[in-house]
């Protein structure tokens, strides 16, 4: 079984809608991180949640530890949101990072 | 606002050949990792450096490869003997509970 389970693994939108990726992960852990992989490759830094929630811009990102459960929300979607989506977490004892598969999230305009 | 920065972004070698990774970490961080992407699958750990030696290691990371920080702002990942399946893209990241990722080095063995 993966240690990070990301769903869904691919989902589509329409420009303005919506959008929920969930993550759930079955290991303790100190730090939930999301991250955003453009096609060309490179990883950006979204979040990083190790309890409640935080907003960025379009952007949200919810944990709950007790359910070990993460979800990462965009409102009103653009196509340049466009992108693979990574929950990865993270533990105290070594910082090392665990990564789920990833949500591939394309926005039609 | 400070960046890891790796060199180069796309490496193609034969396979049996050695390559060096080399990535400069933020100035100010003092743990360094290697991660790795092969294509289509997810990012996997590779290794873990801090205080000049490897804190953790993967099971991925055999004697094929090494890692060195050579001076005060570079930290490489050597790869030995280059096999097809080392084909991936490789990214570097510093720091602790946040870390912050390099831009990745493409490498192709062919």
């Amino acid at each position: 079984k993966n240690e990070v389970e990301q769903s869904p693994q691919n989902l589509t939108a329409q420009e303005g809608e919506f959008i929920t990726i969930n993550c759930s992960y079955s290991v303790g852990i100190s730090a939930l991180h999301w991250l955003q992989q453009h096609p060309g490759g490179g990883i950006v830094s979204l979040f990083m949640l190790s309890s409640g929630k935080k907003k960025h811009g379009r952007l949200i990102a919810t944990i709950n530890i007790q359910e070990k459960h993460s979800s990462l929300h965009i409102t009103a979607s653009h196509p340049r949101d466009s992108a693979v989506y990574i929950c990865a977490v993270g533990r105290s004892s070594n910082y090392k990072l665990t990564f789920g598969k990833g949500t591939l999230l394309t926005v039609n305009p | 606002e400070p960046e890891v920065t790796q060199t180069p972004s796309h490496q193609v070698t034969q396979m049996g050949q050695e390559v060096i990774l080399r990535c400069v970490p933020i100035s100010n961080h003092l743990y360094f990792y290697w991660y790795r992407q092969i294509l289509g699958q997810k990012v996997e750990f590779l290794v873990s450096f801090y205080n000049n030696e490897i804190s953790e290691k993967s099971e991925i990371f055999d004697d094929q490869f090494s890692v060195e920080r050579p001076d005060g702002s570079n930290f490489t990942l050597k790869i030995r003997s280059t096999k097809l399946e080392d084909s991936a893209m490789y990214f570097c990241a510093s720091g602790s509970y946040e870390q912050y990722f390099g831009p990745g080095t493409r490498l192709t063995v062919t």
